[in-house]
């Protein structure tokens, strides 16, 4: 069984930076997984911030960031603001069609 | 601008089937390199994928609830369901339908969600 592994919760100042991390019970990620992170507020349906690893969806300010550290995939808010207080998901593409999400970080912003 | 709307019961009986349909709206379903997934989140949890569809009929589900669920799609009437059987408290939860992007495998376009409340 496939387990996207992410920390359930962070604190960040705000202006601060944190980073975000996502990884795979069976091993280490790489591209191919093609990760993407969505961001959700209570409430909301998620958004789409992140796509294949490191391309940021339309809209999104250039403070996030997406990248692969070590054997993760990773998420960076650098100079966060309070409306980045929200929950993470990272999503995973497992080939034949299928997909994983982790179970979620809780960031606040404080 | 594409949209994507579920509609559905939004109270069912344990034991019994849980039946969504999202609609989409904006856009043609049968556009090639999309596929259209459902995605689920039980209250204060995270989220779940349950499964996509393909404009031409291929599916693919999460082996977890591959056994009971089934997802179609009605090209004519551009939209695509979700069923689910044999339902159980667990299965409360929000229910999403989205749009997957082929090549890059994200979801691109997400529905506003549905609440099922599952009880007798």
């Amino acid at each position: 069984q496939t387990v996207v592994t992410q920390e359930p919760s962070f604190s960040v100042s705000p202006g601060g930076t944190i980073t975000l991390t996502c990884g795979l019970n069976s091993g280490s990620v790489s591209t191919s997984y093609y990760p993407s992170w969505y961001q959700q507020t209570p409430g909301q349906a998620p958004r789409t911030l992140i796509y294949s690893t490191d391309t940021r969806s339309s809209g999104v300010p250039d403070r996030f960031s997406g990248s692969i550290i070590g054997n993760k995939a990773a998420l960076t808010i650098t100079g966060a603001q309070a409306d980045d207080e929200s929950d993470y998901y990272c999503v995973f593409y497992m080939g034949s069609g299928t997909s994983v999400f982790g179970g979620g970080t809780k960031v606040t912003v404080l | 601008q594409l949209h994507l709307q579920e509609s559905g019961p939004g109270l069912v009986k344990p034991s019994e089937t849980l039946s969504l349909t999202c609609t989409v709206s904006g856009g043609s379903i049968s556009r090639n390199n999309y596929y259209w997934d459902w995605i689920r989140q039980p209250p204060g949890k995270g989220l779940e994928w349950i499964g996509s569809i393909y404009y031409s009929g291929n599916t693919y589900y999460n082996p977890s609830l591959k056994s009971r669920v089934t997802i179609s799609v009605d090209t004519s009437e551009n939209q695509f369901s979700l069923k689910l059987i044999s339902v159980t408290a667990a299965d409360m939860a929000v229910y999403y339908c989205a749009r997957r992007e082929y090549s890059g495998n994200y979801f691109d376009y997400w529905g506003q969600g549905t609440l099922v409340t599952v009880s007798s």
